[in-house]
């Protein structure tokens, strides 16, 4: 059981934007910065974005991440094929001092 | 570009120490402020961060396994080890080695490592 909670799934068609929350607490999202990993089916996590919002280098705008109080959003525009995947947000929880991962969601593209 | 590639057996039996090396390249471990971490994912599960190292040597593990863990560097060969002892069928897991960026209230693993599963069976 995950301190952090996801939706288990979203969809929508091609060309659509879909979001994908990640609720916490202040132990974790509220005092700490966020991050969001892509696994596409078969392989690694890959970082989407860091430090809530930030991405890395190769990472296309249409991936973007905010975070209120409490909880982070991860946003993802213009939906491919290609995005089908599952993701997870992480932050560390000071009051556990672990880092923590959510359950993942799994994006489907109609 | 930084690559980190997991080594070590597929197969441990229970009450046994799993143990597995990654292996860095394109870059060297003990070059900047960063940690080491393993992370893994129980089959159809979701992902859970098993401990960090920092080039010095410092660790930090996951509360639920630090009883069981040890992780080590190994700078000269750029390499970094997990030892997970005592194993049982829930260890059973893809093991992921990953550059762990840490710095106060940033925390983020990137580059990862491909994975390597690992299954706990007599």
């Amino acid at each position: 059981q995950s301190v952090l909670t996801q939706p288990p799934s979203v969809s929508a068609a091609p060309g659509q934007k879909v979001t994908i929350s990640c609720s916490g607490s202040s132990s974790n999202i509220g005092n700490n910065y966020v991050s969001w990993y892509q696994q596409l089916p078969g392989t690694a996590p890959k970082l989407l974005i860091y430090n809530n919002n930030e991405r890395p280098s190769g990472i296309p705008d249409r991936f973007s991440g905010s975070r209120s109080g409490t909880s982070a959003t991860l946003g993802i525009t213009g939906l491919q094929t290609g995005d089908e995947a599952d993701y997870y947000c992480g932050t560390w929880d000071s009051s556990l001092t672990d880092y923590v991962f959510g359950p993942g969601t799994k994006v489907t593209v109609l | 570009q930084l690559q980190l590639q997991e080594s070590g057996p597929g197969l441990v039996k229970p009450s046994e120490t799993l143990s597995l090396t990654c292996t860095v390249s394109g870059g060297s471990i003990s070059s900047g402020s960063y940690y080491w971490g393993w992370i893994r994912q129980s089959p159809g599960k979701g992902l859970e961060w098993i401990g960090s190292i920092y080039y010095s040597g410092s660790t930090y593990f996951n509360p639920s396994l630090k009883s069981r863990v040890t992780i080590s560097v190994d700078t000269s060969n750029n390499q970094f080890s997990l030892k997970l002892s005592s194993v049982t069928a829930t260890d059973t897991a893809v093991y992921y080695c990953a550059r762990h960026e840490w710095f106060g209230w940033e925390n983020w693993f990137a580059p990862w490592g491909q994975g390597t599963l690992v299954t706990v069976s007599s």
